[in-house]
């Protein structure tokens, strides 16, 4: 079984809906983080979470909201859709403690089409 | 703020030749890491190599290997003996050491083609 996962994998939605993408993981670790891709922009930190308690925005957060349920699981909201949020939405996971340079381990990547 | 840069948007290579991909970054820091990642048409982000910046030695993973410039802020990946499925987009990535409060910087990718 994947170790980071994603839900939904595709998603096609109307201008003004609110739209939540779910990431859990069984890596355990305790950073996790949504990014955007935009093709020709590689990938964009949208928000990150360094445990349950502490999260923060990136450098594209406007827009965007998340929430931390718990360690493994991390979700990402879109209150009102707009056109311009059509993009792959990756999330990740990171252990700072385990010598990688605090690699990013990425889920499969949802694909959100915004009409 | 560091910014990472993937010159060739493009490349193609045939399959069992060697194939470099560029990538360039700026930065004022002396201490950080460095990345490839490989995105097949799966979509899957896949971590291909990383390089610690305190380190003299080339990072290799059997056929992939870099050439780490610190001086000039180079970060070129080798694909040897090239296999249809190295076709994908490859990114190159910094990550700073100090903060990790920092993200990651991705470059724009580069979309590499394996002919047969």
């Amino acid at each position: 079984d994947a170790d980071v996962t994603q839900t939904p994998r595709n998603r096609i939605t109307k201008t003004g809906k609110r739209i939540m993408l779910e990431c859990s993981q069984t890596k355990g670790h305790d950073r996790m983080y949504w990014y955007r891709q935009d093709p020709g922009l590689g990938l964009r930190l949208i928000y990150y979470s360094f445990d349950v308690k502490d999260i923060n925005k990136g450098e594209i957060s406007d827009g965007y909201s998340v929430s931390r349920q718990a360690q493994a699981k991390f979700s990402l909201s879109l209150e009102s859709a707009i056109p311009n949020q059509t993009a792959l939405y990756f999330c990740a996971t990171s252990d700072p403690g385990a010598g990688e340079g605090d690699t990013q381990y990425f889920g499969p990547g949802t694909r959100l089409t915004v009409l | 703020a560091q910014t990472v840069t993937q010159s060739q948007p493009e490349m193609s290579v045939q399959e069992a030749e060697t194939v470099t991909l560029s990538c360039t970054y700026d930065t004022s820091e002396s201490d950080y890491y460095l990345f490839w990642y490989k995105q097949p048409p799966s979509r899957q982000m896949i971590l291909v190599i990383r390089q610690e910046a305190y380190k003299q030695q080339n990072a290799t993973e059997n056929r992939f290997s870099v050439n780490f410039q610190k001086a000039a802020k180079s970060f070129s990946l080798k694909i040897s003996d090239s296999q249809l499925g190295d076709a994908a987009m490859y990114f190159c990535a910094y990550r700073s050491a100090y903060n990790y409060g920092q993200n990651f910087v991705f470059g724009p990718g580069t979309r590499l083609s394996v002919l047969p």
